[in-house]
């Protein structure tokens, strides 16, 4: 089925250690993203991109690296993990044909818990 | 800059009750205004979405209205289901115009007691 695939659903990382975030969309989106959410804090955008080899920074981006070499991946890489980046990690896509709107695809999530 | 507000939960009904969550927004431009759902240990789905000023969109007995000159975009539902319990998003994107970014509001807890 088409939509977009994160892996892995559940990690557990020591304080300190690098880990990277998989997602993958087969809809030939431009645009994909990544959220955090947090309990209270709803969802917050920590790096977006809206091609291959072109990324920016949301609201959150501290600890947090991207890139977009091809337009299906949208790795999210965490450079040293911290207890505040324990959380659940969302990847999104979308494209925007003549300026309509049609929404987001979200993958399933990754619940990341930092020791 | 860009923002969502939504009521603050949780809200508890009992079934069949008639379900409203607030939600208002701050764009600098003509944002698109979604409803996301989220059911518990499962990821984000698009409820329904309006894309201009007095649309109406809808789905599973859910409406939501796209209004202007309040700024809001409130879901409803008219009796609400056991199956209804989760966690509702109100969200707003300016598409290609702004970097294709969608603003979340802070998500409200819907629980449906038989």
């Amino acid at each position: 089925n088409a939509g977009v695939t994160q892996t892995p659903k559940f990690q557990v990382l020591k304080t300190g250690q690098s880990m990277t975030l998989q997602c993958a969309q087969d809809m030939n989106h431009e645009y994909m993203s990544w959220y955090r959410q947090d309990p209270g804090m709803g969802l917050r955008l920590i790096h977006y991109s809206v091609g291959a080899g072109i990324t920016d920074q949301g609201e959150v981006p501290n600890g947090y690296n991207v890139s977009r070499s091809t337009t299906e991946d949208f790795p999210l890489r965490l450079l040293s993990a911290a207890p505040s980046q324990t959380s659940v990690y969302f990847c999104a896509s979308s494209y925007f044909p003549r300026g309509t709107n049609y929404g987001y695809t979200f993958g399933s999530g990754t619940r990341l818990t930092v020791v | 800059g860009d923002s969502v507000t939504q009521m603050e939960g949780p809200v508890t009904l009992s079934e069949e009750a008639f379900l409203t969550i607030n939600c208002t927004y701050t764009a600098t431009g003509y944002p698109s205004l979604f409803w996301y759902v989220q059911y518990p240990g499962e990821g984000l789905q698009l409820l329904l979405k309006a894309t201009k000023a007095d649309d109406k969109g809808s789905n599973k007995g859910f409406e939501a209205t796209y209004r202007k000159e309040t700024t809001s975009f409130h879901l409803e539902k008219g009796s609400v289901q056991v199956s209804d319990s989760a966690v509702y998003f109100c969200a707003l994107s300016l598409g290609s115009s702004n970097t294709g970014k969608l603003i979340f509001g802070q998500g409200t807890t819907l629980q449906v007691k038989p």
